[in-house]
């Protein structure tokens, strides 16, 4: 199995920081990479898929970037909804895995 | 709008069948990749396994021999059966619409989840 390490795994940020969260792969998954935001009990929410592509909908400052083996999620200005856990998930091979998570904290 | 609800049994006794139904709303179920996907409590996510609406599907080997996924296209629905439960299948479990870009698939809508908790 393809495993996915995030870091950090907790991210202490304020309103209107610029904040970076990177997923490392075990071995290279091309650009089959992507993100969602969790906030508690809640489902996940797909922000970015293959990497960089942004779902319909989602803010236009969440972006994505990488391949093969390490990966980005930026948040360029926090706003006070973003903060939950973000998680990575890889789909270039089964079974598909998720990272272990990055709460972002006030 | 897609919306996407899990039902089923909240609790469920050691070596019994979990079994859980998603109701698809708001869009076909043809053309898609219906999953489950779960997440212990205070841990991370677990993908399951899908099933395509045409009948093919793809578990994760850890659960391979122990579950099963199908889809009803009359009903707009699609099912999970875990077989032979333990308390390490204690899980919030979600149902999720997965979408075909090139060979791979991406999970844009998922239910609210449901916990299902092993217990005697």
């Amino acid at each position: 199995d393809i495993q996915l390490t995030q870091s950090p795994s907790f991210l202490s940020a304020s309103v209107g920081d610029r904040v970076t969260i990177t997923c490392r792969a075990s071995q290279g998954i091309s650009s089959y990479l992507a993100w969602y935001q969790q906030k508690p009990g809640k489902a996940p929410k797909l922000l970015i898929y293959a990497a960089s592509t942004l779902q319909s909908g989602v803010p236009s400052r969440f972006s994505g970037s990488g391949s093969g083996t390490e990966f980005t999620l930026t948040i360029s200005i926090l706003q006070p909804e973003d903060f939950a856990t973000y998680y990575c998930q890889q789909v270039n091979s089964y079974p598909y895995t998720f990272g272990q998570g990055t709460k972002l904290e006030i | 709008q897609v919306q996407l609800q899990e039902s089923g049994p909240g609790l469920v006794k050691p070596s019994e069948t979990l079994s859980l139904t998603c109701t698809v709303s708001g869009g076909p179920i043809s053309s898609y990749y219906w999953s489950w996907i779960r997440q212990p409590p205070g841990k991370g996510l677990e993908w399951i396994g899908y099933m395509y609406y045409s009948g093919s599907t793809n578990y994760n080997p850890s659960l391979q021999s122990r579950v099963t996924i199908s889809v009803d296209t009359s009903r707009n629905q699609f099912s999970l059966r875990l077989t032979s439960v333990t308390a390490a299948d204690t899980a919030v479990y979600y149902c999720a619409r997965g979408i075909a870009i090139g060979t791979a698939r991406y999970f844009d809508y998922w239910g609210r989840g449901t916990l299902v908790t092993v217990s005697s």
